[in-house]
């Protein structure tokens, strides 16, 4: 079925980076766009990056830009986020998603989720 | 990129409509960017339930439906049901980035 499957979410010291990943199945990956979606304990949803179905076009949310990247791997359908000069505000779950597009509309929105991976950034 | 408005919390009573509303501005929710949105229950991965003018997942509810003003966008509930309580979520494009709302909390009375 289709799934997405994130790891590599740990307990790390603020400054440091981490890089997260993302492992898809049942679907073809490289047809999509993917995004990271995070969540702060008993916060909302917070958008943090898109790549392209090719990793041709990266775009990122304020809050993270310069200390974030993000890259696809297509042939082992794969996606990964660095997060750098991590802060204690970037605890949270990270999840990745699936980007689809409709007709008639700019954007995209996000019709599959993995189960998240959580991130916890403390001395 | 400021996260869309949205009321912190309604409730209804079972059988009852809800309705969640969504704001922003021309740059954040201009009338040809995609809206979409999302219900998170209680501990679980949110889940995709209505986007577009009117269209739903497959095998989703015909019980969500939507509408848009300027710079507005609301999902409806119709027939509530116990299982519909938990945190609603809309989500816009951006003219690049994307932008979530700050969230509702649906209770079912």
């Amino acid at each position: 079925q289709v799934q997405l499957v994130e790891s590599g979410g740990r307990v790390v010291p603020p400054g440091t980076s981490l890089e997260i990943s993302c492992a898809a199945s049942g679907f073809i990956f490289m047809n999509h766009g993917m995004h990271w979606v995070r969540q702060s304990p008993g916060k909302g949803l917070e958008w943090v990056a898109f790549i392209s179905y090719d990793g041709s076009r990266e775009e990122y949310a304020d809050a993270v830009k310069g200390r974030i990247s993000v890259s696809r791997d297509n042939s082992r359908s794969t996606l990964n986020v660095e997060l750098r000069n991590l802060k204690t505000e970037d605890t949270a779950i990270y999840y990745c998603a699936r980007a689809s597009f409709t007709n008639g509309w700019h954007g995209s929105y996000m019709d599959v989720w993995g189960t998240g991976t959580t991130v916890t950034v403390s001395s | 990129q400021s996260a869309l408005t949205q009321p912190a919390s309604v409730s209804g009573s079972l059988g009852q409509s809800v309705t969640i509303s969504c704001s922003g501005t021309s740059s954040s929710i201009g009338p040809y960017y995609l809206v979409s949105w999302y219900h998170q229950a209680p501990d679980k991965v949110p889940r995709l339930i209505f986007f577009g003018n009117n269209e739903r997942p497959s095998g989703g509810s015909d019980r969500y439906s939507g509408s848009r003003t300027a710079y507005t966008a609301s999902l409806t509930i119709s027939g509530l049901q116990a299982d519909d309580e938990g945190d609603y979520f809309c989500c816009s494009y951006a003219g690049g980035p994307s932008v979530f709302g700050t969230g509702t909390k649906v209770t079912v009375l």
